[in-house]
């Protein structure tokens, strides 16, 4: 049972550079969200989905774009790479409401110089 | 701004004692909570979740405490155990099913 499962682990960007971290679960979970993990911030919420083909804006989305065309998956795109967008990157996925009982991902530590 | 807190950035507690662990909210709207422990290199772990129309609620060595008239959660763990080093995050929903953290507690375990 592989839950929720994040590539890649760690990666390293160059200042307006993109790139997109993959998300996907196995669960047929129909939420699913990505949150960033700063020192001292804990989680904030970046976007969210509440099941296919709809997504919505958290609490910093500014930056990143999502998608989710499948049940499955639910990758975040950084449009153009910020040193303040460095970070460890969190996906989660649950049965009912947006975290509610969420399964989490290992996260991608991801640095931008 | 709405916000979730926790009193005491870290905790040290003695290997089979009870640890407590808590935080404030500020949002008497809040629904739903839920506590998270997250090891180090991990992704947060669900540990145990309240309604807002509960004051306790248990689960296997831990207990959750709902004080709505202050606005005040906390995570009860006992006979700790060197497997609970981590950091404990709580966690709010407030309507639009949006979750919020607190900054997290690190509780370390003392031998």
């Amino acid at each position: 049972n592989a839950g929720v499962t994040q590539t890649p682990k760690f990666q390293v960007l160059k200042t307006g550079q993109s790139m997109t971290l993959q998300c996907a679960q196995d669960m047929n979970h129909e939420y699913m969200s990505w949150y960033r993990q700063d020192p001292g911030m804990g989680l904030r919420l970046i976007h969210y989905s509440v099941g296919a083909g709809i997504t919505d804006q958290g609490e910093v989305p500014n930056g990143y774009n999502v998608s989710r065309s499948t049940t499955e998956d639910f990758p975040l795109r950084l449009l153009s790479a910020a040193p303040s967008q460095t970070s460890v990157y969190f996906c989660a996925s649950s049965y009912f409401d947006v975290g509610t009982e969420a399964f989490f991902g290992q996260g991608t530590r991801l640095t931008v110089v | 701004g709405e916000s979730v807190g926790l009193h005491l950035p870290t905790l040290s507690v003695q290997e089979g004692d009870n640890s407590i662990i808590n935080c404030a909210y500020s949002n008497s709207a809040s629904d739903y909570f839920i506590w998270y422990k997250q090891e180090s290199g991990k992704g947060p772990q669900f540990i145990i979740d309240i309604r807002s129309n509960m004051d306790k609620r248990q689960g296997q060595r831990v207990t959750v405490l709902l004080n709505k008239t202050v606005k005040h959660l906390s995570l009860q763990i006992a006979a700790t155990q060197p497997g609970d080093s981590a950091v404990y995050f709580c966690a709010e929903i407030f309507g639009n099913e949006k979750l919020t953290f607190g900054t997290g507690t690190r509780l370390t375990i003392i031998p």
